[in-house]
């Protein structure tokens, strides 16, 4: 069972839309929740990240957590063309002997139609 | 500028020829660590440190090893390399592991092995 579970798209929105990516995780005592964005070819850039239940905004993005649920989703609002890329979603777990393993999702491929 | 400095960016090498990568970051990070990124199976940890002269297996250790002498440099070896090594790597290093303190890449190291 994979423990950071994302769909792998594409998914494609008309530019100006919202672009909603979703992410679910299976360790139950994860504490911090990131979103990092990978453009074709380049490395994971981190975007948001977020620890506590509710909504987190950061300009056009805003991150949503659900700890209850295990899902966290990240909103891209007033999409444009330069937004396409790969969002990877990545959980840090509880700290074991020093270390917090972090665990990325596959990442889910955008795609913003002018 | 704060970053971290990954090379080579490419490299072919044949089977069984010992290879170093190279990572090295400029922002004090106690924390850094190599990851894999293959079509399907996202980003994998190889290795990790906490510190100097900490280092630990991540998920993918196999056929790798690394060394943590200076707190700036965490370079990846690999003594034989074989085709299923063939991947894109990255360094990622990060201040430490308290809440929202999320990964800086390197820009990267397609390595192809044949």
């Amino acid at each position: 069972q994979k423990e950071v579970e994302q769909n792998s798209g594409p998914l494609s929105v008309p530019e100006g839309a919202i672009a909603s990516l979703n992410c679910t995780y299976s360790d139950r005592g994860s504490q911090s929740f990131f979103w990092y964005r990978q453009y074709s070819g380049k490395s994971p850039e981190l975007i948001m990240f977020i620890y506590s239940n509710g909504d987190k905004e950061d300009g056009r993005f805003t991150a949503q957590l659900n700890k209850a649920s295990q899902y966290v989703s990240l909103l891209i609002r007033d999409s444009q063309p330069s937004d396409s890329a790969t969002y990877l979603c990545a959980v840090k777990g509880e700290r074991s002997g020093g270390y917090q393993k972090v665990t990325f999702g596959i990442g889910t491929k955008l795609q913003v139609i002018p | 500028e704060a970053q971290v400095t990954q090379n080579p960016r490419y490299l072919i090498t044949v089977t069984g020829k010992k290879l170093t990568v190279t990572c090295s970051q400029n922002m004090n990070h106690e924390y850094m660590s190599w990851y894999r990124q293959d079509p399907g199976l996202g980003l994998r940890q190889i290795y990790y440190s906490m510190n100097v002269e900490v280092t630990d297996k991540g998920d993918v250790p196999e056929g790798y090893k690394v060394s943590r002498k200076e707190k700036r440099n965490f370079p990846l070896i690999l003594e034989s390399p074989s085709p299923n090594q063939t991947s894109l790597y990255f360094c990622a290093s990060s201040l430490s592991l308290k809440q929202g303190n999320g990964y800086t890449f390197g820009s990267g190291t397609r390595l192809t092995v044949v």
